[in-house]
Parts: C-alpha cells; structure tokens; sequence
C-alpha cells in the first residue's frame, strides 16, 4: 500500500524558535498533500492543501505567515512553524493524495513548545 | 458546507460484545466519499474503508461492518465480538469531490475492557 513518512516524529523547542516538519510520500507521486492538526482529544482540523510547485491554500483561521507550507516536489511537503509558541504545540499529520479519493497519512509529529 | 456528526463521544465496552458507531452527515453535493478512520493510542490514522455515494451496498470485513445509508445521511460502523485491541478513537469523514477535502467527526472513543 501507500506509505507516508513524517520527519520528526516528535519534537520539542524552545518559544520563538521555528521547527520544519517534513513529510514525505515513499512508494508514490502525489501532486496533492494535506496538512491536518490535531489536538488532544479533538477531531483533525485541516490547515492546508498543497499542490506540488504552486502556493499552499490554507484554511480560514490559519495564518500562512506562521505555518509555511512548501511542497517542492511530488514526494516532499514541508510544514514550518515559525516564531513557535506554546499555544502551537499539537499533533500535526500530513497526508497524501494517491490522484484518487483516498488520503493516506503520516504517523504525525507531536510538537511541544516550551 | 460539509459537516459529520459522531454524537458517541466515549462507548465502553467488555470484550466480545459488539458495538456499534453512529455517523450522520450533511452535504449538498451529490458525488462524494465516506470514510472510517482508526486512530489507536499510537496516533496513526488508520483507513478502515471507503464508500461512495452511489454505492449503498453494506460491507462485511471481518469483524467490521458497514452499514450506508442515504436516506438517512448516516454511516454506521459496527465491530463484531470486540476485542482489547479494538480501543482506539475511530473517526467517519466525508470527503467532496471536487477538491478532495476532508472533513473529520470528532470521533468516538471505544474502549474495549478484558
């Protein structure tokens, strides 16, 4: 099946400082990946779509100023926090669309910010 | 707009009983995608199954079933003789065609007791 890796898998900084999560599609091409958060016992929320060599779409409420997304190829998607806060810590999940109606998803990295 | 209910917050059962998760959704379109999702301690989402919207037909997998119906807006999800392993938070979706966007419940916990 499709496999989907997340790098880290858990990371913890210190406020202020900006962490890249990278997230990668290993068996596949996927033109589209999607970026979720999740935190402690809610739902996933989706905070952009993103297209392979063309700008992120985010979802309302989510500042593309503070998490930039950049998909620089059809295997790579990199998501960074920056300036990160405590109130940004949370799972984050990336998925990746195959070209079909199935979204296959990464382990998730837990941020923490101190 | 897109929304899923999962009105279950919490279901706790003992082993081998069955148990049963309610999904209802809301859309306007007329193509689109269901899904179930397993999300154990871990944090991994893991897909259980699909479902389009013109195919109404029930699924049996195992100990799973599915139960579609559209006349009522709701996807049901049923484990069979439940087991320890079985506890996780399990998540419907319902994803539109047009831009493949998912949107999650937000979810059931099942915790399945020895």
């Amino acid at each position: 099946g499709a496999v989907v890796s997340q790098h880290p898998s858990r990371v913890i900084c210190k406020s202020g400082t900006s962490v890249k999560i990278e997230c990668r599609s290993l068996d596949f091409q996927a033109t589209t990946m999607f970026w979720y958060r999740q935190f402690p016992k809610q739902s996933l929320m989706l905070m952009a779509t993103s297209n392979e060599g063309s700008k992120a779409t985010y979802e309302q409420g989510v500042e593309k100023d503070k998490f930039l997304i950049n998909h620089a190829s059809l295997t790579l998607s990199t998501l960074t926090v920056t300036s990160a806060h405590p109130e940004d810590s949370s799972f984050y999940i990336c998925s990746a669309d195959l070209g079909g109606e199935t979204q296959y998803f990464g382990p998730g990295t837990r941020l923490l910010v101190l | 707009a897109q929304k899923v209910t999962q009105a279950q917050t919490e279901i706790s059962v003992v082993e081998k009983e069955d148990v049963t998760l309610d999904c209802v959704y809301e859309t306007r379109d007329t193509t689109y995608y269901l899904f179930w999702y397993k999300q154990p301690p871990s944090g991994e989402l893991v897909f259980l199954i699909r479902r389009n919207s013109f195919d109404e037909q029930n699924e049996i997998s195992g100990r799973y079933s599915w139960n579609f119906q559209k006349s009522t807006s709701s996807f049901n999800f049923t484990i069979t003789a439940s087991q320890v392993v079985d506890s996780a938070v399990y998540f419907c979706a319902l994803l539109r065609h047009n831009d493949y966007k998912l949107s999650f419940g937000a979810g059931t916990t099942v915790t399945v007791r020895a």
